[in-house]
């Protein structure tokens, strides 16, 4: 399997654009997740998808971010409008709930967005 | 609050060294994952060892979940061993947690030759 898949894999933009960013889980995974990785704030969860539906969305931190997953195989994740303070590594990860409950989430390669 | 702490924050050693890193959490989990973060960025899979311990290969990792701690094992570090640690846990809320890992804030790793 190739992987979660997230792209692109850098971003420079311009205060006030908008940013998407784009992530395809492992095949037959039904748990998607976005996290965000600052200096200031470490990695945190922004939102989780079970089957497409958003659970939690607690960690968005405001109404500029939001996240969709239209099918199995793809979410984005967008702002709008962007501002400096969103300058992070974002990260997609994918997890397969089994009999026994939790399971190991597994990590893309993240985004690397910068604001101007 | 809920917390999970890893310590030592920063660890050097020489190729060949041997070396512990300790996470500990405030809360009873029901998922716990071992993460290395290398110098490019990407989170790589170590271990998914809510209880128990577990081998791969230079690496093993024991959970002590009843007193709320994990420890992973480095044997005969290797300077690709370098990068940041990073342990996870999902804390056991009554099913209305699945999934929401929470990270300690990581054990940077240097290892030199």
């Amino acid at each position: 399997d190739a992987g979660v898949i997230q792209s692109p894999r850098h971003e420079v933009t311009e205060m006030g654009q908008e940013v998407t960013l784009r992530c395809k889980p492992i095949s037959g995974h039904d748990y998607l997740f976005w996290y965000r990785q600052t200096m200031m704030r470490g990695l945190e969860l922004l939102i989780y998808f079970n089957n497409n539906v958003p659970i939690d969305d607690s960690g968005m931190p405001e109404d500029r971010f939001s996240a969709k997953m239209p099918n199995a195989s793809f979410s984005t994740l967008k702002i709008q409008p962007s501002e400096p303070r969103d300058s992070a590594v974002y990260f997609c990860a994918s997890s397969l709930t089994r009999a026994t409950g939790q399971e190991t989430q597994y990590f893309g390669p993240g985004t690397r967005l910068l604001v101007l | 609050g809920i917390q999970v702490e890893q310590s030592p924050p920063d660890l050097i050693l020489q190729e060949g060294a041997n070396s512990t890193l300790r996470c500990n959490f405030s809360d009873s989990v029901n998922n716990l994952q071992w993460f290395h973060q290398n110098p490019w960025g990407q989170l790589i899979n170590l271990f998914y060892i809510p209880s128990g311990t577990k081998q791969n290969g230079r690496l093993s990792a024991t959970t002590v979940a009843t007193e709320r701690y994990s420890l992973l094992y480095i044997s005969s570090s290797q300077t690709t061993d370098s990068g940041v640690y990073f342990c996870a846990v999902v804390f056991d809320a009554g099913g209305t947690s699945y999934g929401k890992l929470t990270f300690g804030q990581g054990t940077i790793l240097t290892v030199h030759p």
